[in-house]
């Protein structure tokens, strides 16, 4: 089966560090998702692309964060710099624009900041 | 705006018992709705999705669950417990404002199977 793809599966770094989650998303898929996660919050959305092209980042905060697409195949999460309260599991999803189709989720990045 | 609420954070029932997973949604237009199960240090599985056709949708793993508009409900249901189920369940409604790409979800509800 075909799989969303994150790395590091594990991030430990001290604070103020800059910290870049990738993931790859499902081959022809044209959507992509960031979401954080913490016991907290539960699951936030943070950025989502449709064809590479920023459609809603309302989620993220604009002062640290930051998500690209380069390619179709890759996308980015930055933070800079980094805080302890950016500890948290964040998740990418991938999914298609054709009819209603789910997200795919990887298995995310469990980050650490101390 | 569309939004989810999951009743009760932490379900538990007996191997073999029923399982009710509650979730009311909140939409301005006919939703599109999901289940979805993560287990431990995994990300989120589709379980099943609601796309306006049968209003009673089956999934993966022997779950179900039926759409009930006058009710504004997607409750999710497995009619035997295994072991294997304990795990943390979202439910989630899509967002026409974004062609149905963008879901929110609920704050999920953590099953625990009792042997």
């Amino acid at each position: 089966d075909a799989r969303v793809t994150q790395t590091p599966r594990h991030k430990v770094t001290e604070m103020g560090q800059e910290v870049t989650m990738r993931c790859q998303p499902i081959l022809g898929h044209n959507t992509v998702f960031w979401y954080r996660q913490t016991m907290m919050q539960g699951l936030e959305l943070l950025a989502y692309f449709r064809n590479r092209a920023p459609l809603d980042d309302s989620g993220m905060p604009k002062d640290r964060f930051s998500a690209e697409m380069p390619d179709a195949t890759l996308a980015t999460l930055k933070i800079q710099p980094s805080e302890p309260r950016d500890s948290a599991v964040y998740f990418c999803a991938s999914g298609l624009v054709q009819g209603v189709q789910p997200q795919h989720f990887g298995d995310g990045t469990r980050l650490s900041i101390l | 705006a569309q939004s989810v609420t999951q009743l009760g954070s932490h379900v538990s029932v007996s191997e073999g018992a029923l399982v009710l997973l509650r979730c009311n949604y909140s939409s301005s237009v006919p939703p599109y709705l999901f289940w979805y199960v993560q287990y431990p240090n995994q990300g989120l599985q589709l379980l099943l999705k609601y796309t306006s056709a049968a209003t009673l949708v089956k999934g993966i793993n022997g779950f179900e669950a039926e759409f009930k508009k006058s009710e504004t409900s997607f409750h999710l249901t497995k009619p035997s417990a295994h072991m294997s189920d304990a795990a943390e369940y979202f439910c989630a409604v899509s967002d026409p404002n974004f062609g149905n790409e963008k879901l929110t979800f609920g704050t999920g509800t953590r099953l625990t199977i009792i042997p």
